[in-house]
């Protein structure tokens, strides 16, 4: 248990549809970093949220958001879904942003684009 | 764009044996770690190396590092039918804790 939730587990949308996925972080962690990952494939990071402002950003369209709440917890959405954007959807937390150290996962969201 | 490559991408052997999985990276690095994923779920992290290092030890696990060759590996010594998951090398590049770059990972079954 590491402290990081993570829901919905699983959805199931449509192309064209609109998605909200939410984490809440550890007790105490101030940094959220979501981060992509297709099928078999390794992770692949979205960006992150560093007390309530976006700290970075991978190489992922403008149709990939997010918000971090002043309790840290934090939402990633996407418009207009695509069928490549079935994926799991991890979230991590970690304390602030230049020390270096481990991540905490959430367990992750699994969205089906059909 | 992936940073790291591992190897193998998938390793069966018996309970007992040593795994090893090797991983490859393109750029300087601040820090590798490693993170271990059960069957879709959610990433654990088992260690972490800074570039200054070369070997690490936790428990039953070896990590290596040689930042010349651009390498490291992850050893698990006498291997269970519980440590049966997917292995994944992860690179800090940025100095910034949150944005690691993963490699494609290494499936490693354990028989019993």
């Amino acid at each position: 248990e590491t402290g990081v939730t993570q829901s919905p587990t699983h959805l199931i949308k449509t192309r064209g549809q609109q998605v909200t996925l939410r984490c809440s972080s550890q007790s105490g962690h101030n940094t959220v970093s979501w981060y992509q990952q297709a099928l078999g494939q390794g992770p692949q990071f979205i960006f992150q949220y560093y007390r309530e402002e976006e700290n970075g950003r991978g190489n992922f369209p403008p149709r990939f958001s997010g918000l971090q709440f002043p309790n840290y917890s934090s939402e990633l959405n996407v418009n207009a879904l695509e069928l490549d954007d079935s994926a799991l959807y991890l979230c991590a937390s970690s304390l602030g942003t230049v020390r270096t150290g481990e991540l905490f996962f959430g367990e992750g969201s699994r969205l089906t684009v059909l | 764009s992936q940073q790291g490559e591992e190897d193998p991408q998938a390793l069966s052997i018996q309970e007992g044996e040593n795994a090893t999985m090797n991983c490859s990276y393109k750029t300087s690095i601040n820090n590798l770690q490693w993170y271990r994923q059960n069957s879709g779920r959610g990433l654990v992290h088992l260690i972490l190396i800074r570039s200054n290092e070369r070997e690490k030890h936790s428990g039953r696990l070896r990590v290596t590092l040689d930042t010349s060759k651009k390498s490291s590996s992850l050893l698990i010594t006498a291997s269970r039918a519980a440590d049966t998951a997917s292995y994944f090398c992860a690179t800090d590049v940025s100095g910034n804790t949150g944005k690691l770059i993963f490699g494609q990972g290494t499936t490693l079954q354990v028989k019993p």
